[in-house]
């Protein structure tokens, strides 16, 4: 089945700093691959997906790159602010459901 | 348009005790996911389900736990027999539609504890 690896678990950065999460997948057939951001207590929100037939998107300060080749794709946060600071999970979905990875802890520090 | 709704917000059972954890998916979803999130760990896959069919179970822990979503109302997460190693946050999410590429929305959890 599907395993997602995600590196790295902990990552420090000064306020204004950019921040990158990587992942990597082992199934060929997922062509989904979401992103979450969990603060402490709540639910999982979305924050920014990619399709397989793109290699590229991007929301204002996040950007997300996914080369289908290599089976890895990579979570780009620009300009960090305290307030993104959370653990943030990647995924993969080989059909319906998600493979998660087992998630960044981000500190962005003032 | 309501979110994913789920309850109770937090749920105490005593070893030996059974849990029932509700999800209504949002409006106009008619796919459900549950997902474990154990403390301090990452959110594990356990059960996809479409109105009155289980479509992929192969998270699901092979005793005392199974999952339904009826026709009417909403998907139940049934525990038999809780013991301590069960205690975690249990989310649902839900999608419009199947094919692998849709948005799912995670509704706020069901924390679950065993004493």
């Amino acid at each position: 089945g599907e395993n997602v690896e995600q590196h790295p678990s902990t990552l420090s950065v000064q306020e204004g700093d950019s921040a990158v999460i990587k992942c990597t997948y082992s199934d060929s057939a997922s062509n989904y691959f979401p992103w979450y951001k969990q603060e402490l207590g709540k639910r999982p929100q979305l924050i920014i997906d990619i399709r397989s037939n793109v290699g590229e998107k991007k929301d204002q300060r996040i950007a997300v790159t996914l080369n289908k080749t290599a089976k890895h794709f990579s979570l780009h946060i620009t300009e960090t602010q305290p307030e993104d600071s959370a653990v943030y999970f990647c995924a993969a979905s080989p059909g319906g459901k998600l493979i998660f990875g087992q998630g960044t802890e981000l500190s962005v520090k003032p | 348009n309501a979110g994913v709704m789920q309850n109770p917000r937090h749920l105490v059972r005593r070893r030996g005790q059974e849990a029932r954890l509700r999800c209504s998916p949002m409006k106009g979803h008619s796919h459900v996911y549950w997902y474990r999130q154990l403390p301090e760990e990452g959110l594990k896959f356990m059960v996809y389900l479409q109105k009155e069919n289980i479509i992929d179970e192969s998270g699901m822990p092979k005793e005392r736990f199974s999952a339904e979503f009826p026709k009417e109302g909403p998907s139940i997460l049934r525990i038999q027999q809780v013991v301590r190693g069960d205690s975690a946050a249990y989310f649902c999410a839900s999608s419009p539609s199947a094919g692998g590429q849709e948005t799912q929305y995670f509704g706020p959890g069901t924390r679950l504890l065993v004493l």
